[in-house]
């Protein structure tokens, strides 16, 4: 079954950067969600989106802006990079519209490192 | 904050059965249990998620108390490959498009 793609996998920029990481949902998923998760902590929300419009907003800083476009893939774009934004980025989708509970399926993240 | 509680890490014996219990004594009417699991560093892995039946699907059974104030996750037949972060998380359904709060989770250890 297909599943929640997440590009880059990988990525390394220097401080004061920015950076772009887009997420492919589930095919007829209309939900997108980013969540953060530094080295030894738990994944924390940031940002979703239900249907191209923002749904949800956690603690995601101002340097951070996200977007979900008419084909429901996303990007999360990140400027003024700083040392502690290095972390792993997931994304997940859900079906919210087909009456799912809101299982939310997690994409393989994308490890980012600033220097 | 996490509206759940978990045991910080669990052993259990390859083979036996993992019963990994949570706390959820302020759960809401219309928020359901799920579960995942994080296996090193992966993507959270759906596991199951129920409301006030117990479930049960081909990776593990839900049991949730009467008072639905706690759940108890079972693998009924642990292997190395189930060692992961297991995260219990209370939401509710047809939210459209509301986060997940993962708190500390339990660390299961599957040992040979």
């Amino acid at each position: 079954a297909a599943g929640v793609i997440q590009s880059p996998r990988h990525l390394i920029k220097e401080k004061r950067e920015t950076a772009t990481l887009k997420c492919y949902p589930i095919p007829r998923h209309d939900t997108v969600y980013w969540y953060q998760q530094g080295p030894g902590q738990d994944p924390q929300f940031l940002i979703s989106f239900y249907e191209k419009m923002q749904s949800d907003k956690g603690s995601i800083p101002d340097r951070f802006s996200a977007q979900q476009f008419s084909d429901y893939h996303s990007e999360l774009n990140m400027s003024s990079l700083e040392l502690g934004d290095s972390a792993l980025y997931f994304c997940a989708s859900s079906y919210i519209q087909g009456g799912s509970y809101n299982e939310q399926f997690f994409g393989p993240g994308t490890r980012l490192t600033v220097l | 904050d996490a509206k759940t509680t978990q045991p910080t890490s669990m052993d259990c014996a390859e083979g036996r059965a993992a019963n990994l219990p949570c706390n959820h004594s302020t759960i809401s009417g219309n928020e359901y249990v799920y579960w995942y699991r994080q296996i090193h560093s992966q993507g959270p892995q759906y596991i199951i998620h129920g409301l006030k039946n117990n479930e049960t699907n081909e990776m593990a059974s839900l049991i949730i108390t009467e008072d639905r104030k706690s759940s108890t996750l079972i693998l009924p037949h642990a292997t190395l490959r189930d060692t992961a972060v297991y995260y219990c998380i209370a939401a509710p359904a047809r939210n459209y498009g509301q986060n997940f709060v993962f708190g500390p989770g339990t660390r299961l250890s599957v040992l040979p």
